[in-house]
């Protein structure tokens, strides 16, 4: 149970186009989803959080307008990153927190990653 | 702000060896700390959550202690295997979100 995916896995694009990317949760309901990214040897980096219906939460230093979130369901979130440049190449990872609290300490559930590559 | 550090970045120990890896966080004031595994390209597997009130969690060769007033969780696990070999990454939570370190990488030879 918990099951928490994401597509793509992986994926390819030139400079100046967006990309979507997906985040589901599979056997639950989340109404908060969290986006982070990761670079090489890095720690994860919050990105945004994101509340089912409502606008997202962006951390500091993050450009909601490149980062675009939505979060229409219970079951998905999508990050947008509009205009991709080199420098978002990246992995994305997504989490998700059961609404029901499973895991009983409001345990976020996380996504297998994407990795981004802007060319 | 929350700073998470994880000592050493990376490690290597012959099968057999236990391991032991520290992480050190800034803000005592958390709700639980987490210890996950990563392999590498993939995302996180939660291996150990211990909550703010506990003093460690036990999962078969792993063993996770946090001492919350010093700031510092260790991570055991016992007679490593090659399949152990991965990206270690400790994180805390506090109000609303998970603050991680950059993890430590283990290598076990065989």
């Amino acid at each position: 149970g918990a099951v928490v995916s994401q597509h793509p896995s992986w994926v390819i694009c030139k400079s100046g186009t967006s990309v979507k990317i997906e985040c589901r949760s599979l056997d639950f309901q989340a109404t908060t989803m969290f986006w982070y990214r990761q670079f090489p040897k890095q720690s994860l980096m919050l990105m945004a959080t994101s509340n089912e219906g409502s606008k997202a939460t962006y951390e500091q230093g993050v450009e909601k307008d490149k980062f675009l979130i939505n979060h229409a369901s219970l079951t998905l979130s999508t990050l947008t990153v509009t205009s991709a440049h080199p420098e978002d190449s990246s992995f994305y990872i997504c989490s998700a927190r059961d609404r029901t609290g499973r895991g009983g300490y409001n345990e976020q559930f996380f996504g297998p990653g994407t990795r981004l590559t802007v060319l | 702000k929350q700073e998470v550090t994880q000592i050493p970045a990376a490690l290597s120990v012959p099968e057999g060896e236990n391991l032991v890896l520290n992480c050190s966080f800034t803000d005592s004031a958390i709700y639980n700390l987490q210890w996950f595994r990563q392999d590498p390209g993939k995302g996180l597997t939660s291996l150990l959550l211990i909550q703010s009130s506990q003093r460690e969690q036990t999962s078969g060769r792993l063993n996770a202690s946090l001492d919350k007033s010093s700031g510092r969780s260790t991570l055991y696990i016992a007679a490593s295997q090659p399949g152990d070999s991965a990206t270690y990454l400790c994180a805390v939570r506090d109000d609303y979100k998970l603050s991680f370190g950059a993890g430590t990488t283990v290598t076990v030879r065989a």
